[in-house]
């Protein structure tokens, strides 16, 4: 089976930098995704990593170490549209099925 | 965006009673999926579909039901529906399996 740990909460600043970070425990790994969820909204894709290293998309970074089952999430130049909560997800076994965190609500303040 | 429409967004009804959910998409993507989200437990896999009539169970799919007669529809039904499944439920497409998945903007469904 697979799980995924995540803080519940994160708050920050406007303009700051945040880092929201993933552990997992995995029978078999595929790498690692992240979504974001504004409140009522659906969740949209974000980044995925499937080798150690970090992804850079805009201001939002993903990182990704196997040997230690572990990963984050920045967010840079923080704005209030991101607070959001956001989930680190996993795909299982064959690759199509996702297991996610329980995720991070991310609450940016002025 | 995706194309992706799920209906009814909202409804609510009566415990013992059945109820279908619809997940269309206009993508031709072959994979779907049925997630619920429930407070403190994320989205959980309910069941995915890898092409027509291809399905498979997911992590909570006791209670539910799943078929895909045409690429583009993946219906969710709810045999004899009980106040735990009171939930959120969301639809997502994949074009091979891989990232990413793509979502539908969800159905809240209300058992009482």
């Amino acid at each position: 089976g697979q799980s995924l740990e995540q803080p519940s909460e994160v708050t920050a600043v406007e303009g700051a930098i945040v880092q929201i970070n993933c552990t997992y425990q995995t029978s078999g790994f595929y790498g690692l995704s992240w979504y974001q969820q504004h409140d009522g909204g659906a969740p949209t894709f974000l980044s995925y990593n499937a080798l150690d290293g970090l992804e850079e998309t805009g201001r939002f970074s993903s990182f990704l170490s196997r040997s230690d089952s572990y990963g984050y999430l920045l967010l840079q130049e923080l704005q209030m549209k991101d607070s959001a909560s956001y989930f680190c997800a996993s795909p299982t076994g064959t690759a199509s099925k996702l297991t996610f965190g329980t995720g991070t609500r991310l609450q940016v303040t002025l | 965006d995706a194309g992706i429409t799920q209906s009814p967004r909202h409804k609510v009804t009566e415990t013992g009673t059945p109820v279908t959910l619809r997940c269309h998409q206009t993508e031709n993507h072959r994979y779907m999926y049925w997630y619920r989200q429930d407070p403190g437990h994320g989205l959980r896999l309910i069941h995915y579909s890898y092409g027509v009539k291809d399905t498979d169970k997911g992590e909570v799919s006791d209670g539910y039901s799943v078929s895909r007669s045409k690429t583009e529809d993946f219906l969710l039904t709810l045999e004899s529906a009980t106040s735990s499944q009171t939930s959120v439920y969301f639809c997502a497409i994949s074009e091979d399996g891989n990232q990413p998945q793509h979502f539908g903007d969800g159905t809240r469904l209300s058992i009482l």
